[in-house]
């Protein structure tokens, strides 16, 4: 079965640093397109970043600078370092795989994991 | 930075069409995407490539193009079609991608 495991978040306090885990079953995330998007409560979702098949790496404007999207072949998981959390970062984070088949359609989705920026 | 726009709200009866409009200037160039998403859910993808469904999605959503206009097209909606719906696409480079503001579809 082709799956993202989301592990990581909680509360963190302003500036601080926290990282999320995206575990796949099923395909392999260096093969792939892998993207970060988020969800302010009560907003609309926000596309944050993603990693190509060749290890670039692309950031939204909000967090250009802060985060850090990469992958670990050997765990075949996909990762988001953030750093210099600010209030208006609390979010749900998801991350999803573009899909090469289905022309770069976000095809498979993690059940999300809470980011709360909070002193 | 790049911006898709949508309008926010649209409501339809049981067995209507529901059309779900987003505006972009790039879309002449970038394919369009558009997600589904009911509460506290992660989205579902319902077409791609503008006009493209994924299988098990139901024959009724169907997308098109139009200029810098594309269309999330819901024929004979029912009321489990109720919920946030995303368009998705890219800057000109493909480097920045971006979603539209979201539509909440209201079934009456």
């Amino acid at each position: 079965e082709l799956q993202l495991v989301q592990s990581g978040g909680g509360l963190i306090q302003p500036g601080g640093s926290l990282r999320l885990s995206c575990a796949a079953s099923g395909f392999t995330v260096n093969n792939n397109y892998m993207t970060w998007v988020r969800q302010a409560p009560g907003k609309g979702l926000e596309w944050v970043s993603f990693v190509d098949t060749g290890g670039n790496t692309y950031y939204a404007e909000s967090v250009k600078d802060r985060f850090t999207i990469s992958r670990d072949n050997s765990n075949n998981t996909l990762y988001l370092q953030l750093s210099g959390l600010r209030a208006e970062d609390t979010a749900v984070y998801y991350c999803a795989r573009p899909s090469q088949d289905l022309g770069g359609g976000f095809d498979i989705w993690g059940h999300g994991t809470m980011v709360t920026v909070s002193s | 930075s790049y911006e898709l726009t949508q309008t926010p709200s649209v409501s339809v009866s049981p067995g209507q069409t529901a059309r779900i409009t987003c505006s972009g200037d790039a879309l002449p160039r970038q394919y369009a995407y558009w997600y589904r998403q009911k509460a506290g859910q992660a989205p579902v993808l319902v077409i791609y490539k503008d006009n493209e469904r994924p299988s098990g999605i139901p024959e009724r959503f169907s997308g098109s193009s139009s200029g810098t206009t594309v269309t999330l097209t819901i024929s004979g909606v029912q009321a489990e079609d109720e919920a946030d719906y995303y368009c998705q696409s890219s800057d000109r480079t493909n480097t920045y991608w971006v979603f539209g503001g979201g539509t909440r579809l209201t079934v009456l």
